[in-house]
């Protein structure tokens, strides 16, 4: 089966750097996107990787390994506005996005 | 109006009712999706429409009825639900399904079924 594994949830501090992982195992690449969602919100999107290594974007960066099967979302100078919930989706081989069931972040003072 | 718009925010219905939740997209996509989002668990995908076609339908009971009348309005009719459904209703578009696009989502349907 399809399967998409990320932190339940997350704790960091104001200011500092936090790095969220995000595994999966699914039928195919084609893709992996994360998004934002605060809560009450509808998720928006963060940034899109498809080749290995780095996509910097502000204080937003996404790195991927394909062959580890491997994401990670790293964000920076945290703020307290970054306190929401990241989903990491996968887009397979049928084009269809497959979802983890995201990491909440809270950021504290 | 600009990017992605669900009405209503919030909807209770009992169980023998019948509603319908409505998404609209001003951005000139041509795939629409519905998914269900419930409480620390993936987005499920539910139904995807490529310019007013269905073409996918992952498994969702027949009490769930999508209509796509043009690329820019979507439709979701309820009927006969179950306690179970209440979830968070979240409407999606994007240009192209098959492609590389990032998905713009709606606010959102908060449904409670009693």
């Amino acid at each position: 089966g399809q399967n998409i594994d990320q932190p339940t949830e997350m704790t960091a501090t104001e200011g500092a750097i936090v790095q969220i992982n995000c595994t999966y195992q699914t039928s195919g690449f084609n893709g992996l996107f994360w998004y934002q969602q605060h809560a009450g919100e509808a998720p928006t999107f963060l940034s899109y990787n498809v080749l290995d290594g780095l996509e910097e974007k502000g204080r937003f960066s996404s790195f991927l390994s394909r062959s580890k099967g491997y994401s990670y979302l790293l964000l920076k100078e945290l703020q307290m506005k970054d306190s929401a919930s990241y989903l990491c989706a996968v887009m397979d081989s049928n084009y269809q996005l497959i979802w983890g069931a995201g990491t909440k972040l809270i950021i504290k003072p | 109006e600009t990017g992605v718009t669900q009405t209503p925010r919030h909807l209770v219905m009992g169980m023998t009712n019948k509603k319908s939740l409505k998404c609209e997209q001003h951005l000139g996509h041509n795939a629409m999706y519905w998914y269900k989002q419930s409480a620390k668990k993936p987005l499920e995908l539910m139904f995807v429409y490529n310019f007013k076609e269905q073409t996918e339908n992952n498994s969702v009971p027949s009490r769930f009825s999508p209509e796509c009348p043009n690329s820019s309005h979507l439709f979701l009719h309820l009927h006969t639900l179950q306690p179970e459904d209440s979830a968070l209703y979240l409407c999606a578009s994007s240009q192209d399904p098959g492609g590389f696009y990032e998905q713009y989502f709606g606010p959102g349907t908060r449904l409670t079924v009693t």
